[in-house]
């Protein structure tokens, strides 16, 4: 089983849309919880950290669900900037906290 | 706002030649990774640096790899006998601490073509 499991998508919406994106995780002891966005061929960049009671900046709503090993992000009012790739991230299992990564879900917004 | 910096941006080089990726981390951070990511594949961890030793590695990261911090600023990736394989982008990371939730700031990325 894959660490970290995302819908590879793509996920192809209009401007405006909103778009959710799930992840599941196997590893219980994973301690931190991350979205990241990739631009292609760039680096990923921080989107957001994951928090239990779940957490929002702006347009973005991450949520964490421990007892099911299953993270989410919403993204609200879909702009065109947001067509990227969607990586979620775990760390912190066994005390370090090297950041294992799902392939990504692809998003594409179109006008 | 400072940045992770990496050389170089792409590297092309011949099976068996030793390649040396370099990376400049932001100036106060003490927690150090390189990471790889295979065309079309996800990131992988490849190992991390504290305190001018490996802290963790990966099954990846076996014999051939080597890390090294030689002066303040720099952290370099040293693969010793390059394989077709290894052809990859590299991303180099860095960290204030390792606390949980810490947040990694990741470089451009080395694109290293292996022929």
């Amino acid at each position: 089983r894959k660490e970290v499991e995302q819908d590879p998508g793509p996920f192809n919406v209009p401007e405006g849309a909103t778009v959710a994106f799930n992840c599941t995780y196997s590893n219980s002891a994973s301690q931190s919880f991350f979205w990241y966005r990739q631009d292609c061929r760039k680096e990923p960049k921080l989107l957001m950290s994951v928090y239990s009671s779940g957490n929002e900046d702006g347009r973005f709503t991450a949520q964490l669900n421990r007892a099911s090993q299953y993270i989410s992000l919403l993204i609200r009012d879909s702009k065109l900037s947001d067509s990227a790739t969607y990586l979620c991230v775990t760390s912190g299992s066994g005390g370090y906290n090297k950041l294992i990564f799902g392939a990504g879900t692809r998003l594409a917004v179109h006008p | 706002e400072p940045e992770v910096t990496q050389t170089p941006s792409h590297q092309v080089t011949q099976m068996g030649q030793e390649v040396i990726l370099r990376c400049v981390p932001i100036s106060n951070h003490l927690y150090f990774y390189w990471y790889r990511q295979i065309l079309g594949q996800k990131v992988e961890f490849l190992v991390s640096f504290y305190n001018n030793e490996i802290s963790e590695k990966s099954e990846i990261f076996d014999d051939q790899f080597s890390v090294e911090r030689p002066d303040g600023s720099n952290f370099t990736l040293k693969i010793r006998s390059t394989k077709l394989e290894d052809s990859a982008m590299y991303f180099c990371a860095s960290s204030e601490t390792r606390g949980a939730g810490e947040t990694q700031y990741f470089g451009p990325g080395t694109r290293l073509l292996v022929l």
